[in-house]
């Protein structure tokens, strides 16, 4: 049972290039999101989706796009990269409901230079 | 405006005793609180969970307590032992589906 998995698990960047991070997750949950993270700073919801077709902002969506077109899989797309995106980000999974345990994946290293 | 807090000054302690951290938080009203751990360069990983209506749970050598007056959730590891050297994440429902995460404190036992 591979729980979620994240690709590529590190990347650099140039300032304005674009690029896709991979999330699948195989224990059919209903709910998928994105953090990224940054020293003193925690954890911190970029999107996030309850279902497939249906996504929504966090708390620091802008310069990022997401799609859920099936249960399984959620990328996270950078437009244009900046310095800024510099940072580990994180696609977590949760059952149905929005309530219990999230599921995380070991992350994605990204520097934009 | 909404904040979670967690101690950001790393917590030492001597191998066996018992590690207390602390989760405070203001303008939520959450519904359930979560206790994560996170090893350098991995995910965070799901440890416990306490509803508003709980005051105490228990998990072997782990406990959570949640005080909704005081608008905080003290973390418990008992007989602590240096593989529990770790950084733990305590997390709240913001609203609906999203989990907010403070920042995090790094426990280190010491043999």
């Amino acid at each position: 049972n591979a729980g979620v998995t994240q690709t590529p698990k590190f990347q650099v960047l140039k300032t304005g290039q674009s690029m896709t991070l991979q999330c699948a997750q195989d224990m059919n949950h209903e709910y998928m999101s994105w953090y990224r993270q940054d020293p003193g700073m925690g954890l911190r919801l970029i999107h996030y989706s309850v279902g497939a077709g249906i996504t929504d902002q966090g708390e620091v969506p802008n310069g990022y796009n997401v799609s859920r077109s099936t249960t399984e899989d959620f990328p996270l797309r950078l437009l244009s990269a900046a310095p800024s995106q510099t940072s580990v980000y994180f696609c977590a999974s949760q059952r149905a409901g929005g309530l219990g345990e999230l599921f995380f994946g070991e992350g994605s290293r990204l520097t934009v230079l | 405006s909404q904040k979670i807090e967690q101690n950001s000054e790393a917590l030492n302690i001597q191998e066996g005793k018992t590690a207390t951290l602390t989760c405070n938080y203001t303008n939520y009203s959450p519904a359930y609180l979560q206790w994560y751990r996170q090893d350098p360069g991995r995910g965070p990983v799901f440890l416990l969970l306490i509803r508003e209506n709980e005051k105490e749970k228990r998990k072997e050598r782990l406990k959570v307590t949640f005080d909704t007056t005081l608008k905080q959730s003290l973390f418990h590891i008992t007989a602590s032992q240096p593989a529990d050297s770790a950084t733990y994440l305590c997390a709240l429902e913001g609203s609906s589906y999203k989990l907010i995460f403070g920042s995090g404190t790094r426990l280190l036992v010491r043999p």
